[in-house]
C-alpha cells in the first residue's frame, strides 16, 4: 500500500523567509513523488515531480524539493517567499509498477505574512 | 479542450436526490480520475479509467457512486439518494496516459452541497 503524510495542517513564514512545507510517504517499491498547489476556488495545479536521478527537483515558481530515500521524505521548499505563494499545498505518490493512482496527503496551508 | 472542463461548478441539492456531475478531460488523454476533497480531508481518490480497460473503482465509498466514460472522453460521476456526507468538492483529473511518471491536470472541481 501507498500513503503520503504531511505532518503540518498550517504553516506560517513572513514574506522573504525560506519556506518549507513538510511530507513523508512509505511505498513498498520505489516512489514517484509529486507536489502540487491550490488557490482558493481553484483545481490543483502541478508544481514538480520526482521519477528518477537528481535528488533535487526544481519546479514552476522557483520551488524545489529534495527526495531523500533514507528518510523517506520530500519536502517543498523555496528560498524566499512570496505572499503570493500563500496556499493549499498537497504531497501526493504512486508506487512504481504497481498502483496506478496518486494518493495525496492531506494538505498543509501555507500562509506567507507580509 | 485546453483544460480539464467540469460541470457544474457548484451544486446544490436536497438530501435523497440523485446528481451527476460531468468532467470534459484534455483532449487526447487516456486516463481520467474522479477525487473527493472534504474539508480538512485531502483528496480521497473515487475512480479510475484508462482507455478501454475496466475501470478501477477501488475507491467508491458505497454503491450509491457510480460513474462512466464514454467513448473514451467525457465521463459523468453518479451519486444516488445523495447524503449530507456526499457534501464535498469532486475533482476530476486526466493524464497523458495511465503510467506513472505522468502528473495530472485537474480540473477546477464541483462543489456539491447537500441540504
Amino acid at each position: 500500500a501507498q500513503s503520503v503524510a504531511q505532518p503540518e495542517d498550517q504553516v506560517n513564514v513572513a514574506e522573504g523567509n525560506p519556506l518549507t512545507v513538510k511530507c513523508t510517504y512509505s511505498v513498498s517499491g520505489n516512489p514517484y513523488l509529486f507536489w502540487y498547489v491550490q488557490y482558493p476556488n481553484r483545481g490543483l495545479q502541478f508544481l514538480l515531480k520526482y521519477i528518477t536521478g537528481d535528488n533535487l527537483v526544481k519546479g514552476s515558481y522557483g520551488f524545489e524539493a529534495e527526495f531523500n530515500k533514507s528518510q523517506t521524505s520530500f519536502h517543498l521548499k523555496k528560498p524566499s517567499a512570496l505572499v503570493s505563494d500563500s496556499a493549499l499545498y498537497f504531497c501526493a505518490v504512486r508506487e512504481t509498477g504497481s498502483a496506478r493512482q496518486l494518493t495525496f496527503g492531506s494538505g498543509t496551508q501555507l500562509t506567507v505574512l507580509p | 479542450g485546453a483544460g480539464v472542463s467540469q460541470s457544474p461548478s457548484n451544486k446544490v441539492t436536497e438530501k435523497g436526490k440523485d446528481v451527476e456531475l460531468r468532467c470534459d478531460p484534455i483532449s487526447g488523454h487516456t486516463a481520467l480520475y474522479w477525487y473527493r476533497q472534504s474539508l480538512g480531508q485531502g483528496l480521497e481518490f473515487l475512480i479510475y479509467f484508462q482507455g478501454n480497460s475496466a475501470p478501477d473503482k477501488s475507491g467508491l465509498p458505497s454503491d450509491r457512486f457510480s460513474a462512466e466514460r464514454t467513448g473514451g472522453s467525457v465521463s459523468t460521476l453518479t451519486i444516488q439518494r445523495t447524503q449530507q456526507e456526499d457534501s464535498a468538492v469532486y475533482l476530476c483529473a486526466s493524464s497523458l496516459d495511465g503510467g506513472a511518471s505522468y502528473g495530472y491536470t485537474f480540473g477546477s472541481g464541483t462543489r456539491l452541497t447537500v441540504v
